[in-house]
C-alpha cells in the first residue's frame, strides 16, 4: 500500500525559532493535508493543499505541495508554547470521487521550550 | 471539532466483552471512517463507508464491524473485545473533495 515518511518523528524546540517538517510518498497525491492534535483531543485540520506548487499560509503556519506531487513541507514561524502537539501529513490519491482513503503519516511531536 | 460527535469520551471493557462506538455528524457527509490510534502508529484506518448502506474494510478490519444506515450515523462494534484493541479510535467524516472532520476520540481499554 501507500506509505508516507514524515519527518521529523520529534522536535524540542526554543519558543520564537522556526519549525519545519515534510512528508514523502512514494506515489502521487491529488491533495495534501496537515492536521494538528491536541493532547485528548481529535486531529484537527490546519492547512488544505489541492495543486502541486501551491503555498498557503494560515497565520504563522505555511505549507506547500511538491511540484512532483510526492512530498509537502509545514513550516511554524515563531513558534509559540501553544504550539505544542502532534502534527499529522495526510494525503489522497486522485480517485475520480469513489476512492475515499486518505494515508496519514505517523505524525511529528513538536515540543515547545518558553 | 464540530459536527461529529463521539460517544462514549472513555470506556473500560474486560475481555471477550462487547460494546458498540457511537459516531454521528450534522453536516450531511457522504464519506465517514473509523480510525484507531496508537504510540507511533499514526493513524489507521478500520472501516469506512461511502454512504448509506455501503461499507468497505481498510487497513486493520479485524476484530471490527461497522453499518451504515444513515448518513448521520456510523456505528463502530467490537464483538469479542481483546486487549490488542485497547487504543483511541476517531470517528470522521467529509463530502467530496473537501477535507475530513474529526470527532474528539474514545479512549478505549480492554483488561
Amino acid at each position: 500500500g501507500q506509505q508516507l515518511n514524515q519527518s521529523p518523528q520529534s522536535m524540542f524546540i526554543q519558543e520564537g525559532e522556526d519549525v519545519s517538517m515534510n512528508c514523502t510518498s512514494s506515489s502521487i497525491f491529488n491533495t495534501w493535508l496537515w492536521y494538528k492534535q491536541d493532547p485528548g483531543e481529535g486531529p484537527v485540520l490546519l492547512i488544505a493543499l489541492y495543486k502541486a506548487g501551491e503555498l498557503t499560509s494560515n497565520g504563522r503556519l505555511t505549507a506547500q505541495f511538491g511540484i512532483t506531487r510526492k512530498d509537502s513541507f509545514l513550516n511554524i514561524s515563531a513558534s509559540i508554547p501553544s504550539d505544542v502537539g502532534i502534527y499529522f501529513c495526510a494525503g489522497q490519491p486522485y480517485s475520480g470521487g469513489s476512492n475515499y482513503k486518505l494515508t496519514f503519516g505517523k505524525g511529528t511531536l513538536l515540543t515547545v521550550n518558553p | 471539532n464540530a459536527g461529529v460527535t463521539q460517544t462514549p469520551k472513555f470506556q473500560v471493557l474486560k475481555t471477550g466483552q462487547s460494546m458498540t462506538l457511537q459516531c454521528a455528524q450534522d453536516m450531511n457527509h457522504e464519506y465517514m471512517s473509523w480510525y484507531r490510534q496508537d504510540p507511533g502508529m499514526g493513524l489507521r484506518l478500520i472501516h469506512y463507508s461511502v454512504g448509506a448502506g455501503i461499507t468497505d474494510q481498510g487497513e486493520v478490519p479485524n476484530g471490527y464491524n461497522v453499518s451504515r444506515s444513515t448518513t448521520e450515523d456510523f456505528p463502530l462494534r467490537l464483538l469479542s473485545a481483546a486487549p490488542s484493541q485497547t487504543s483511541v479510535y476517531f470517528c470522521a467524516s467529509r463530502t467530496g473533495r473537501q477535507p475530513q472532520h474529526f470527532g474528539d476520540g474514545t479512549r478505549l481499554s480492554i483488561l
